[in-house]
């Protein structure tokens, strides 16, 4: 079985300031790890993903996430805050079932930034 | 390339009455998944179409019923609708790679369903 925990629904940071949304998984196979982005009334844009390799990854709009294997986290990180950024962010695991895959979703964060 | 593309975009429906939604999956896409988000809730996973068939399912009841077509294109049908099956349903196309990992998933802009 595989579930995903993202520790705090809201944050709120200041333009400029560090961007830190924290997601754990569990999971029974290898993980792919999945960070989205959803915009008010959009629909879900991939941020960034984790299949193999390198564990430090880096995505779009500057964003990146780290995989831990040992502390089972996968963290989104972005260096400085833009207020185009506030949004509601999703961390989502996959593994194969059968030869088919499908995506567990966390509760999501809503991030807010202010001037 | 005119990505995922879902209808209608919003709907109104009464308790007890069906309603189906559509999806048109992304250009080269084979696999078609549907998700439900309830408000301020994540997606769930209702499931997943692939030539033809269905190859997963979530934790859903037998109201909920899909189709996919030769084209690719499918369907999310709901019987008897109840006020909580109001939420914004998802859908998401990805090829599937024989023997790995289905490559990445791309999401319409949703249908907002609500159940009065």
């Amino acid at each position: 079985a595989q579930s995903v925990t993202q520790l705090g629904s809201h944050v709120s940071v200041s333009e400029g300031a560090l961007v830190l949304l924290r997601c754990n998984y569990s999971s029974s196979v290898p993980p792919y790890l999945f960070w989205y982005v959803q915009y008010p009334n959009q629909g879900l844009q991939l941020l960034l993903k984790y299949t193999t390799g390198a564990t430090l990854v880096k995505g779009i709009n500057g964003f990146e996430a780290e995989f831990k294997k040992s502390e089972t986290s996968f963290h989104l990180t972005k260096p400085s805050a833009h207020m185009s950024d506030a949004a509601e962010y999703f961390c989502a695991v996959s593994g194969i079932s059968g030869g088919y895959n499908k995506l567990i979703f966390g509760a999501g964060t809503r991030l807010a930034v202010h001037p | 390339d005119a990505g995922v593309t879902q209808s209608p975009t919003h709907l109104i429906k009464t308790r007890g009455q069906q309603v189906t939604l559509r999806c048109s999956p992304k250009s080269g896409h084979d696999t078609v998944s549907w998700y439900q988000q309830a408000l301020g809730q994540g997606p769930q996973f209702i499931f997943q179409y692939y030539e033809e068939e269905e190859r997963q399912r979530g934790n859903f009841p037998d109201r909920f019923s899909g189709h996919q077509f030769p084209n690719y294109s499918s369907e999310l049908n709901v019987n008897a609708l109840l006020l909580g099956d109001s939420a914004l349903y998802l859908c998401a196309s990805s090829l599937f790679l024989t023997g790995y990992l289905n490559t990445e998933a791309f999401f319409g802009q949703g249908t907002r369903l609500t159940v009065v």
